[in-house]
Formats: C-alpha cells, sequence, structure tokens
C-alpha cells in the first residue's frame, strides 16, 4: 500500500472538454508530479509540485495545468481536451530530497471520444 | 542528455527459468537508478533503486539489479521466475537537483511466463 490515491479511476470526455484529475499524496510527502502514460509507453513527465509551487515541465502544453494545496495534495487540469490525451495519468509523490523515489498511485485512465 | 532503453519490449520465460530485463541508460552525470513494476490496472510499484552505494542492488520479490558504469547497463534479473511474475517493468533515471525530481523512463518491458 503506497498510500497515493489518485479520483476518479476512469474518466470519458469528449473532445474539447475539461478534466480535472485528483491526487492524495503520502503521508509526509511534500512533492507531487504528474505522469501521462499512453498505450504502451513509459510514463512521460508532465510537471511537479513542491510546497504548493510548479518547479519543474516537462514538453507539454500549457493546457496542462496543475494545483497543490497546503495539504500537499494536487489536481491536475487538462483543458480542451485532444484524442491524443487519451492515456493513463500517474500521480507520483516523493520527499524533497532529491533522487529519491517515488511513489506512485494507481492513476486515472482517461479517454477522450 | 538523459535517456533509458530498454531491450526487448516482451520478454517470455518459463516458470523456474532465469529472467533477464535489460536496461541501459545515457545520463551527463552520475545517474540514480529504478526499476518499478506495473501489473494490470494498476500504477508503479518500486522494486529497486542505485543510489551509488553498492553496485549490486538487492530488491523485492528475488530480483535484483547490477549497476554497471562501464557498460551503462542497469539489468534487472531474477533466478527463478513465478507466474506472478508476469507484468510490465519499467526502467527509470533520476534527475535531481535541490528539491526537483523527474524521473525518466524506458518505454517497458512486459514479462510472460509461461507454466
Amino acid at each position: 500500500e503506497t498510500g497515493v490515491t489518485q479520483s476518479p479511476t476512469h474518466l470519458i470526455k469528449t473532445r474539447g472538454q475539461q478534466v480535472t484529475l485528483r491526487c492524495s499524496s503520502q503521508s509526509g510527502h511534500n512533492t507531487v508530479s504528474w505522469y501521462q502514460q499512453a498505450l504502451g509507453q513509459g510514463p512521460q513527465f508532465i510537471f511537479q509540485y513542491y510546497r504548493e509551487e510548479e518547479n519543474g515541465r516537462g514538453n507539454f502544453p500549457p493546457r496542462f495545468s496543475g494545483l497543490q494545496f497546503p495539504n500537499y495534495s494536487s489536481e491536475l487540469n487538462v483543458n480542451a481536451l485532444e484524442l491524443d490525451d487519451s492515456a493513463l495519468y500517474l500521480c507520483a509523490s516523493s520527499l524533497e530530497t532529491m533522487n529519491t523515489e517515488a511513489f506512485f498511485g494507481q492513476g486515472t485512465r482517461l479517454t477522450v471520444v | 542528455a538523459q535517456s533509458v532503453t530498454q531491450l526487448g519490449s516482451h520478454v517470455s520465460v518459463s516458470e523456474g527459468a532465469l529472467v533477464l530485463l535489460r536496461c541501459n541508460y545515457s545520463s551527463s552525470v552520475p545517474p540514480y537508478l529504478f526499476w518499478y513494476v506495473q501489473y494490470p490496472n494498476q500504477g508503479l510499484q518500486l522494486l529497486l533503486k542505485y543510489t551509488s552505494a553498492a553496485t549490486l542492488v538487492k530488491g523485492i520479490n528475488g530480483f535484483e539489479a547490477e549497476f554497471k558504469k562501464s557498460e551503462t547497463s542497469f539489468h534487472l534479473t531474477k533466478p527463478s521466475a513465478h507466474m506472478s511474475d508476469a507484468a510490465e517493468y519499467f526502467c527509470a533515471v533520476s534527475l535531481g537537483a535541490g528539491n526537483f525530481n523527474k524521473f525518466y523512463f524506458g518505454s517497458g518491458t512486459k514479462l510472460n511466463v509461461k507454466p
């Protein structure tokens, strides 16, 4: 049991819509990262939040945005959904120490139709 | 630049046989390396990690990996496969500085275990 929980587990949206995915980090972890895992691929880094501030971003457009709350939980928001956004979205929490392992949630499966 | 290459998108072994999953990395700095396992419809679970202490790293479920700097490799092995090992395995390299921690993942290797 990793302690990282994500909601919802599955979601179907229509192209052009907006979606919000949620993540509760493991107790004591103040860093949350989001990854996109397309079918048949490894996870790709979207961004990371540390103490409520975005402190790193991957190669994703601005319509991917996020928040981190004082309790270190986090949201991933995606606007203007495209078919290619269909993927498993993974949240990972870790301690602020660099190069430490990340603990992953079970993911949210987003399907855009 | 950092990258991870996993050779073989699918590996099939018989139950009781040796498991060998290959991972090569490129990193401009000394790497921190990880192996994660993903069961169907689940997130990633840490198997083991290399953080420059010992080159042979032991993980959970009988898995181990050896860091070989000269070969830029971090292959995952298990002496005897079990049916429960069937899953997808991801090698990852971590790039961190200060409080920033980003993982680069390989494309994964699906392990099939035959009875």
